[in-house]
This record gives structure tokens, C-alpha cells and sequence, in this order.
């Protein structure tokens, strides 16, 4: 089970930062983690993934403003994205990417876990 | 506007046949990326179907079939029911731009 958490407004220009726990299911054991959020303009969008010895791809419509992170011993995976403004408010998910492929640029696969979701409203 | 082209709605009577057409191009379906498929019920997060063109995730009804033929995907619902009806998702990769991609929805209505 994946559950996300963190704050549900977020001030525009500030940063948006949550958090997902995993349970059942160790974070170390050969899966990428991710993130991927839902807007009612963009529909969804795969944020990111990193693997839990911390390797990491991003969307690069994000990349100059977010980070993933892993840590093992809480058995959880989170988010920061940085100088939010309103497009960002959204449903954001956090998943376990299934039949993954990664080389030195590229991560493909699927996502086959979801947290239930979380609205984070960007607004002052 | 979704680099994958997905009709924004399709229905169906119950028992019929469905088909939900995902569009892509040379640098995403096209280039031999895989098709995932995703079903989203209201208030819901998306629920993997299809993984890897054609393959049935696990619990996953066999009236439910992928396919992908060049720069396409389709999902084929058959013997439609009511629980049926939801929000469907294609999904891949786009070498140009780098990223997963989904398609925008399709919003499946069983008369």
C-alpha cells in the first residue's frame, strides 16, 4: 500500500513537499518509485522516479524546479517542488513503477500500485 | 492538448463491444515504445489494465484486450458492463521529449 501526505495548500512561489509511505513492500527491492500528478488542464503527468539507491529521472517540464527522494530506513519516497505557482495545483499520486527499463537517459514501464491521491491547491 | 489522442468519450450498450483508439506518432508509439493501459473510476486513483501492448495485469477481466500497430494502441472492452463505466488512459514513452505521456481520457459511458 502507498499512502501520500503533506500539507493540502501551498502559497504560490513557495514549495510544495510530500511525502509517500510504504507498506507491505520494501522501497529497496528492485522497484522505481514515482510520482504523477492529475490537473483538470493537463490530465496526468508523470513527474518523476527514482530508485532506492537514489537514481532519479524526471519530466523535464520539471526538472529545474523538483526532487525526489528515497529514504530506506523510513521506507518511504517524497517530492519537492519548488517556486509552485497555480498551474501546479493538482491531484498528486504517488505509484510503484511495474516492469520498469532504465538505461543512463531513459525510464520506461507502468505504474501497477497507487497511493489513493492527494489535492494540494496552490493559492494564497 | 496530450501527445497521445484519445476520443474524449465512446459508449456502449451492456454486452456490446468497445474499442478506445490511443494515437501516437514516430517518437512515441511509434518508435516501439510500450502501451500501458489505465482505468479510472470517479474519486479514484488509475488502476493498471493492460501493461506492455498486450499483456492483462493480474485480476484483470479477459474482456479487456490491448493491441498496438505502428504509430497506434487500442483497448478492446467486450461484453460491456455498468462497473465498466469509468475514465480510460493510454500510456508511453516519447523519446523527444523525454518523458512518459499519457493520452487525455476516455470517458466510457454503458447505456
Amino acid at each position: 500500500q502507498l499512502q501520500e501526505s503533506g500539507p493540502g495548500l501551498v502559497k504560490p512561489s513557495e514549495t510544495l513537499s510530500l511525502s509517500c509511505d510504504v507498506s507491505g513492500y520494501s522501497v529497496t527491492k528492485g522497484y522505481y518509485w514515482g510520482w504523477i500528478r492529475q490537473s483538470p488542464g493537463k490530465g496526468l503527468e508523470w513527474i518523476g522516479s527514482i530508485y532506492h539507491n537514489g537514481i532519479t529521472f524526471y519530466n523535464p517540464s520539471f526538472k529545474s524546479r523538483v526532487t525526489i527522494s528515497v529514504d530506506t530506513s523510513k521506507n518511504q519516497f517524497s517530492l519537492n517542488l519548488i517556486s509552485v505557482t497555480a498551474a501546479d495545483t493538482a491531484v498528486y499520486y504517488c505509484a510503484r513503477v511495474g516492469g520498469a527499463y532504465a538505461d543512463r537517459t531513459v525510464l520506461t514501464g507502468y505504474c501497477d500500485y497507487w497511493g489513493p491521491g492527494t489535492l494540494v491547491t496552490v493559492s494564497s | 492538448q496530450s501527445v497521445l489522442t484519445q476520443p474524449p468519450s465512446v459508449s456502449g450498450a451492456p454486452g456490446q463491444r468497445v474499442l478506445i483508439p490511443c494515437s501516437g506518432s514516430r517518437t512515441n508509439i511509434g518508435a516501439g515504445y510500450e502501451v500501458h493501459w489505465y482505468q479510472q473510476l470517479p474519486g479514484a486513483a488509475p488502476k493498471v489494465l493492460i501493461y506492455a501492448n498486450d499483456d492483462r495485469y493480474s485480476g484483470v477481466p479477459d474482456r479487456f484486450s490491448g493491441s498496438r500497430s505502428g504509430t497506434s494502441a487500442s483497448l478492446v472492452i467486450t461484453g460491456l458492463q455498468g462497473e465498466d463505466e469509468a475514465e480510460y488512459y493510454c500510456q508511453s514513452y516519447d523519446n523527444s521529449l523525454s518523458t512518459w505521456v499519457f493520452g487525455g481520457g476516455t470517458k466510457l459511458t454503458v447505456l
